[in-house]
């Protein structure tokens, strides 16, 4: 139990479908991640939360739109996604986003696309 | 360009063995390093976290080395054990515009043989 639980574990979606991926932390932390994760690449920085506000938006497509309603949820809005958007979708916090804070990952929600 | 390297080859060693995995990277300035294992299926799981200006962290059985001269991390596993088969990751954290940069390269799989 990492204290990141993230919702759902799989997904399998239509191409004009519109779907959301839910993260939730227990750890009392500040600032809060999405990543994708596709095979044998790095993990690539999507958004970066910190106190509910976006500071960090790493040229992503407005097919994905991140909400932060408060500091302990983040969702990702998916919509008209394309088959390259298949992948492991990673949520992560950290206490603040400074220096000499380590992340604490969920176990990620598996997108395919069709 | 900017580069962080991790073999990209799995590693396989026999049991009691000590395994180690190398981080190279180009054109970046950390101020910290991190580690982390990734499961299949599963979320990476942060290990250690060193500073530029340290030279080696151990915990347990881990031992971290950081050369900034070298642009090198070592990731030592002694006494491995087949539970210690996974992926490691290894993460750079630099200071970016508004706060930390976490960038991670692609991970090196283990494989420990009983």
């Amino acid at each position: 139990e990492t204290g990141v639980t993230q919702t759902p574990r799989h997904l399998v979606m239509g191409m004009t479908n519109k779907k959301s991926l839910k993260c939730e932390q227990h750890l009392g932390h500040n600032a809060m991640y999405w990543y994708k994760q596709s095979a044998k690449k790095p993990l690539e920085l999507m958004f970066v939360y910190s106190l509910e506000e976006r500071v960090e938006n790493n040229s992503v497509p407005s097919r994905f739109s991140p909400e932060c309603p408060n500091s302990s949820h983040l969702f990702l809005h998916l919509h008209t996604l394309q088959p390259e958007d298949s992948a492991l979708y990673l949520c992560a916090s950290s206490q603040e986003r400074t220096e000499n804070q380590p992340q604490h990952f969920g176990d990620g929600t598996r997108l395919s696309i069709l | 360009s900017q580069k962080i390297e991790q073999n990209s080859e799995a590693l396989n060693i026999q049991e009691g063995k000590t395994a180690t995995l190398t981080c190279n990277y180009t054109n970046y300035s950390p101020a910290y390093l991190q580690w982390y294992r990734q499961d299949p299926g599963r979320g990476p799981v942060f290990l250690l976290l060193i500073r530029e200006n340290e030279k080696e962290k151990r915990k347990e059985r881990l031992k971290v080395t950081f050369d900034t001269t070298l642009k090198q991390s070592l990731f030592h596993i002694t006494a491995s054990q087949p539970a210690d088969s996974a992926t490691y990751l290894c993460a750079l954290d630099m200071y970016n515009t508004g706060g930390f940069k976490t960038i991670f390269g692609a991970g090196t799989r283990l494989f420990v043989k009983a």
